[in-house]
């Protein structure tokens, strides 16, 4: 069926180190895709979006990259700093609230 | 601008009981969603509403329920509580809504503990 998934549940990463997250999708008729950040005991933070007319986005220090060829999905953080420890996960939208799929998160912890 | 807001932020219930969730969007925001998060199942959609109406549902019983008010504001109720109920809350605002392919902003989120 239709899925969002993530490579690796845990990533580890030293400080200063850029990171990658990375996020599989099957839904070709995906359009919008949006990164979450959510700290422990917070709700899911909006990191940055990109919309399938792009491949590429650039926000403050995190980088989108949209690979519709493979239906991949992936967040660099650059230069990883402590605040930046937390679970990441992405989302898809297809059409409407009942087509909008998370991923169920990428947990990084960066080691100072 | 203050983020979406929800109230309690920690519930505690036991089986059978109900409860009843709040949550004040973004101002001029009237998208209101609810999710249930569980470390087993991710984010799940429970329901949206839009201008005090439910114009969106997931796939979760009827005793999941919602309303929206005139100021935005919604809550979320939850009738004859089960154990497999215990989640976190999360209550997501825009502007128009997913639909449009608009970001959600999401609240803190209420944690639910059924015993």
């Amino acid at each position: 069926g239709e899925s969002v998934g993530l490579h690796l549940p845990t990533l580890s990463v030293q400080e200063g180190d850029n990171s990658i997250i990375n996020c599989a999708y099957s839904n070709s008729a995906s359009d919008y895709f949006i990164w979450y950040k959510q700290e422990s005991g917070k709700g899911p933070q909006f990191i940055i979006d990109i919309r399938s007319n792009m491949d590429k986005r650039q926000g403050q220090r995190v980088t989108v990259l949209l690979n519709k060829t493979v239906k991949h999905l992936s967040l660099q953080i650059a230069a990883t700093q402590p605040g930046d420890s937390a679970v990441y996960f992405c989302a898809e939208n297809h059409g409407g609230y009942q087509k909008v799929t998370f991923g169920t998160g990428t947990k990084l912890q960066v080691i100072p | 601008k203050a983020g979406v807001t929800q109230t309690p932020r920690y519930l505690i219930k036991t089986r059978g009981q109900q409860v009843t969730l709040s949550c004040s969007p973004i101002s001029g925001h009237r998208s209101v969603s609810w999710y249930q998060q569980t470390p087993g199942q991710g984010l799940q959609f429970l329901f949206e509403y839009f201008s005090e109406t439910q114009r969106n549902k997931g796939n979760f019983p009827g005793r999941f329920s919602g309303r929206q008010f005139s100021n935005s504001r919604s809550e979320m109720n939850v009738s004859t509580l089960e154990l497999g109920d215990s989640a976190l809350y999360l209550c997501a605002s825009s502007f128009q809504g997913a639909e449009r392919g608009e970001t959600q902003y999401f609240g803190p989120g209420t944690r639910l503990l059924v015993l």
